[in-house]
């Protein structure tokens, strides 16, 4: 079964600082991945995915992420973080399961908080 | 832009009564999912279906969860009877089919509080 670790559960940075979450996962074979953002008082909305082709894949407000196939990480990453960015971040892999369907896991989390 | 419709928001209850969720996917959508998020950790699968079909329940607390999906668009989860640690934030949402990995779109949820 496919299992996802995301290494910081609380974050705290300041303004215009840069940003690495981490996120690893569990799976032998071809997944998608995923992260997510849940702004305070909002509901889970798509940030950017992999599916494949270039491993460094741009989202929406700046962000990106590096699908590494090696290390099984997919880290998320901003160069210069903004005091709206504070929300939580989940990493997700979607992978096949044994049926055909597919099957999607979310990390914990990690809390994100941006001081101005 | 199309969204993942959820109702109630908001619900609260006492324990051993029954609770119901309703979710209406993104039209077209042929896979929806009831995910359970307790506070402070990630969406956990409860159940996928692939049109009006269970693919996946196997995370379903079966004693006291059902799901259904009966004309394979929009789906209803029940509690009953809800218990304390039932409280958390239900989450549904969809996907334009499976066999393929898609991506997922999310409704706003359905906060639960069991007192």
């Amino acid at each position: 079964a496919q299992s996802v670790s995301q290494h910081n559960h609380h974050v705290i940075l300041s303004e215009a600082a840069s940003l690495e979450l981490g996120c690893n996962y569990s799976y032998g074979g071809t997944v998608n991945l995923f992260w997510y953002v849940q702004y305070p008082g909002q509901h889970l909305q798509l940030l950017l995915k992999y599916f494949s082709g270039d491993p460094l894949v741009k989202g929406i407000k700046g962000f990106e992420a590096e699908f590494i196939k090696s290390k099984f990480s997919f880290n998320l990453r901003k160069p210069s973080v903004q005091w709206s960015d504070t929300a939580e971040y989940f990493c997700a892999v979607n992978a096949k399961e044994g049926g055909g369907y597919q099957k999607v896991t979310f990390g914990i989390g990690t809390k994100l908080q941006v001081i101005p | 832009e199309a969204e993942v419709a959820q109702s109630p928001r908001y619900k609260i209850t006492e324990k051993s009564q029954a609770v119901a969720f309703w979710c209406d996917p993104i039209s077209g959508h042929a896979t929806l999912y009831w995910y359970r998020q307790i506070l402070g950790q990630g969406p956990e699968l409860l159940v996928q279906f692939q049109d009006e079909s269970v693919v996946d329940d196997s995370q379903l607390p079966k004693d006291r969860f059902s799901a259904e999906r009966l004309k394979g668009v929009d789906s209803t989860l029940k509690i009953q009877p809800a218990e304390l640690g039932d409280s958390a934030m239900y989450l549904c949402a969809s996907s334009l089919r499976t066999g393929s990995l898609e991506t997922q779109y999310f409704g706003p949820g359905t906060r639960l509080l069991v007192l």
